[in-house]
């Protein structure tokens, strides 16, 4: 089965400039997931979408973040204006969701590595 | 506040050297605990989830288990191939779907 397929694998751009980031959950997952990793911080939920709502923004760190789910097969993250602080490792997550009782639990994409220069 | 503690930082084993990694976490009514696997240059990889106290789960060298305040990562006679790093995670209670990450332990297994 293929798994949580994310694109770019890395991207280098300056700062000012608009990036967006790709994701394309398992099928037949209904739950998708944004994270950012850095040192620093570590892994951080940024925005989450059940049935391609978004259920949760508040660790969506400023406006410049914005996250759409057009359909249950793709979401994208999109930074508007890009700045250095931005730069980090960026997953993408997917689970099947039953709305209650246990927790799937969530699969990863192998992320998109963002430098901002 | 979900918080969650992983120790050690770091941890260097010989190969066949057994040891266990520590997951403290503080919740308010745990829904689960995963733990994940992480090699350079790649995402998570799903390993476990706990749910409740007392609960074990094994794969392969591996076994995970949970009591109230922690869960441990047993590794048992490790390899080479075992060296990454951990992560350990929780979900509290409700409709909200985070996972709070805890730092994770870089495991290097020398042959």
């Amino acid at each position: 089965d293929a798994g949580v397929i994310q694109s770019p694998r890395h991207e280098v751009t300056e700062m000012g400039q608009e990036v967006t980031l790709r994701c394309k959950p398992i099928s037949g997952h209904n739950s998708l997931f944004w994270y950012r990793q850095t040192m620093m911080r570590g892994l951080e939920l940024l925005i989450y979408f059940n049935n391609n709502v978004p259920i949760d923004d508040s660790g969506m760190p400023e406006d410049r973040f914005s996250a759409k789910m057009p359909n249950a097969s793709f979401s994208t993250l999109k930074i508007q204006p890009s700045e250095p602080r931005d730069s980090a490792v960026y997953f993408c997550a997917s689970s099947f969701g039953t709305g209650g009782g246990r927790e799937q639990p969530q699969h990863f994409g192998d992320g998109t590595r963002l430098s901002i220069l | 506040e979900d918080q969650v503690t992983q120790s050690p930082e770091a941890l260097r084993l010989q190969e066949g050297e057994s040891s266990s990694l520590n997951c403290s976490y503080t919740v308010s009514g745990l829904r689960g605990l995963f733990w994940y696997r992480q090699d350079p240059g790649k995402g998570p990889e799903f390993l476990f989830t706990l749910y409740s106290a007392g609960e074990e789960k094994e794969k392969e060298r591996l076994k995970a288990t949970l009591t109230k305040k922690e869960s441990f990562l047993h590794i048992t006679a490790p390899k080479p191939e075992d060296s990454a790093t951990y992560l350990c995670a929780v979900q509290g209670p409700g409709s909200a779907r985070q996972l709070t990450f805890g730092s994770g332990t870089q495991l290097t297994v020398l042959p």
